[in-house]
């Protein structure tokens, strides 16, 4: 199983809120696993990752939080701001049988909104 | 840092005319690329693997022939729509990863639209 299940799929906070986005893998041979923000009309960018030896790693107003065991992480963003109002994507990778390429596997997203 | 370019960002072309997209990692040379399409308020699906010098790896569902991946140098990938259909019109994005250190992240492109009429 190579499915990133992510949740909610749209989530609206007001300005100073709390954002929090979660992700579900099944594979236990994913051992990375990064965060990006979308913009409309523009590629991902890479917001945030954390590998499975930690259960949290923090970046500014972004966090990652980590259960191995329930094989579930999450992103929150703490003092979100309209400037946040994107789409996030959860993804994982590993070495899988094949190759060492690394493929990213997708969430679906997550629109979200911070209204002033 | 790992900034990485796409060009054209958009482009508009009659139904059956071939398509090229170019995708350059600026500051930083990369074992693999990767490209995807997205259609609107849907996820990023990956398309081929690309490792400089080497033929690419079609995910499964991708026509190899409709969907031609050079892969010249470790600073630069293209992908090729050819006879393009107004069911490919889509946005297609590039991906590069580090040739060298710890990250695995991938650094993605601006995306070009492509339009087919």
């Amino acid at each position: 199983q190579q499915q990133v299940k992510q949740s909610p799929q749209s989530l609206i906070v007001q300005k100073g809120g709390i954002s929090i986005i979660n992700c579900a893998y099944e594979n236990t041979a994913f051992d990375y696993f990064p965060w990006y923000q979308q913009f409309p009309g523009k590629g991902p960018a890479l917001l945030i990752a954390i590998r499975p030896d930690v259960s949290e790693k923090k970046e500014g107003r972004f966090t990652i939080s980590f259960n191995k065991s329930a094989k579930q992480f999450s992103l929150h963003i703490m003092d979100s701001q309209p400037g946040d109002s994107a789409t996030y994507f959860c993804a994982a990778s590993g070495m899988f049988s094949g190759g060492s390429n690394y493929k990213l596997t997708f969430g679906k997203g997550t629109l979200l909104t911070v209204n002033p | 840092g790992a900034v990485v370019s796409q060009h054209p960002s958009r482009v508009i072309c009659k139904s059956g005319t071939s398509v090229k997209i170019e995708c350059r990692s600026l500051d930083f040379q990369a074992t693999t690329m990767f490209w995807y399409r997205q259609f609107p308020k849907q996820s990023l699906m990956l398309m081929a693997t690309s490792n400089e010098g080497s033929k690419a790896t079609y995910e499964q569902g991708v026509e190899k022939d409709k969907f031609l991946i050079n892969h010249a140098s470790l600073t630069l990938s293209t992908l090729t729509v050819t006879s393009a259909h107004p069911e490919d019109s889509s946005f297609y994005i590039c991906s590069a990863r580090l040739l060298r250190g710890s990250t695995r992240g991938q650094y993605f492109g601006p995306g070009t639209r492509l339009t087919v009429l």
